[in-house]
């Protein structure tokens, strides 16, 4: 069965430096998101991406964040300089075009951890 | 604003006691009510999708059903590995496809 992948499953970095979470959508779907959820919280939206472009971003989603889709079948978010307040679980989800909400398959997630 | 909110936030039952959990909501125009799992560690596994007042879906012990404001996950005969978190979340008009997720119901089964 077709899922999400992310790499790496967990990632430890060290406050103002740089991150690139990766991920692999499932081949034929055509909108990408990313999430995260900081421990204990709800998962939160942060970015939506279809044709190579961002179709919708949270408040959280700043000039600190962006997102590329690199090749024809990674995803990746980059956190230009790390804060503590970034630690958390960072899922990709894909979903297919339908024409209506569909299904978003969520991967395992990235848990970054900034010290 | 737009809210997603579940009841009841944890909730322990006996191995084969039926329950039901409940997502509430409060958007402009829902286009989809979905209902995930997830397990500790772990990302959301994809459950059911619900579009429609008065729609029913169902999956071995799970039946999820919407109305108009609020959504039911019903546990038939629950088992310990039920036992996760179950997440709702709603995508609405204006959202394009961002969904908003309630903070879960935490379900612990013992045999």
């Amino acid at each position: 069965e077709p899922e999400v992948t992310q790499t790496p499953s967990h990632q430890v970095t060290q406050m103002g430096q740089e991150v690139i979470l990766r991920c692999v959508p499932i081949s034929n779907h055509l909108y990408f998101y990313w999430y995260r959820q900081i421990l204990g919280q709800k998962v939160e939206f942060l970015v939506s991406f279809y044709n190579n472009e961002i179709s919708e971003k949270s408040e959280i989603f700043d000039d600190q964040f962006s997102v590329e889709r690199p090749d024809g079948s990674n995803f990746t978010l980059k956190i230009r300089s790390t804060k503590l307040e970034d630690s958390a679980m960072y899922f990709c989800a894909s979903s297919a075009w339908t024409g209506s909400p569909n299904e978003q398959f969520f991967g395992p997630g990235t848990r970054l951890t900034v010290l | 604003e737009d809210q997603v909110t579940q009841s009841p936030e944890a909730l322990r039952l006996q191995e084969g006691e039926s329950s039901s959990l409940n997502c509430s909501y409060t958007v402009s125009g829902l286009r989809g009510l979905f209902w995930y799992r997830q397990d500790p560690g772990k990302g959301p596994e994809f459950l059911f999708t619900l579009y429609s007042a008065g729609e029913e879906k169902e999956k071995e012990r799970l039946k999820a059903t919407l109305t108009k404001k609020e959504s039911f996950l019903h546990i038939t005969a629950p088992k310990p590995e039920d036992s996760a978190t179950y997440l709702c979340a709603v995508s609405f008009s204006g959202g394009y496809n961002k969904l908003i997720f309630g903070a879960g119901t935490r379900l612990a089964v013992h045999p």
